[in-house]
């Protein structure tokens, strides 16, 4: 059973529209990070957020900290091709400081 | 490069045989993490150090497995008698404490048991 839950699993759109990919849990975390990792390489960090309600801002892409700490969303504008690759959320729990929770990850495909 | 630098970057095996993968991390980071990646999966926590000690094992690392870190600073994966389901992705990853876990990864070993 996976801690965090990301939907949706695959996603496949056009260059120049929007989307969402989400991640929820019924677990509060101390902090929750998203990563993109391409195929043979592993994560790279995006953002990490830790203020319940926190929204940040990456260029085109917008983070969001639900205000219980239980879940988040990436929010991409106008998607580009290089924005392809599997989007990873991982959230760090106070009673066990020290190890990362993944989901399984959303594989995003943005079409030229 | 100041970055995760992870050896080798493949590794192809015959069932039985042990193991060994490097990882080293980012200079200034004192933490280091072992993952493992399998196809279609987020990576799953193995083990951390902090300097030189092993604070936490995940109950995924089976007596097989064996992570050492001498000296907190490089550290070695080692898996004895691999099995065909141990192929995946060997993530490794460091951070500084005591900041938040933001973990930086370093490229993988990805190994395949034949």
């Amino acid at each position: 059973t996976q801690l965090l839950e990301q939907s949706p699993q695959f996603l496949s759109i056009q260059e120049g529209e929007n989307l969402t990919v989400y991640c929820n849990s019924s677990s509060v975390f101390s902090s929750l990070q998203w990563y993109r990792q391409e195929p043979g390489e592993g994560p790279v960090l995006l953002v990490t957020v830790v203020t319940g309600g926190e929204v940040k801002k990456l260029k085109r892409l917008t983070f969001q900290f639900g205000d219980a700490r239980k879940d988040s969303s990436l929010h991409i504008t106008a998607a580009q091709p290089g924005d392809t690759g599997l989007y990873l959320c991982a959230g760090e729990r106070g009673s066990t400081l020290g190890r990362l929770y993944f989901g399984r990850g959303t594989q995003l495909t943005v079409w030229p | 490069d100041t970055g995760v630098s992870q050896d080798p970057r493949h590794k192809i095996t015959k069932r039985g045989q042990n193991v060994t993968f490097r990882c080293d991390p980012i200079s200034e980071h004192n933490r280091l993490y072992w993952y493992r990646q399998t196809l279609g999966q987020g990576p799953e926590f193995l083990t951390y150090f902090q300097n030189e000690a092993q604070l936490e094992k995940s109950r995924l690392l089976s007596d097989r497995f064996s992570a050492e870190r001498p000296k907190g600073s490089f550290s070695t994966l080692e898996i004895q008698r691999t099995e065909q389901g141990d192929s995946a992705m060997y993530l490794c990853a460091s951070s500084l404490v005591p900041r938040l876990v933001e973990a930086f990864f370093g490229q993988g070993t990805r190994l395949t048991v034949v």
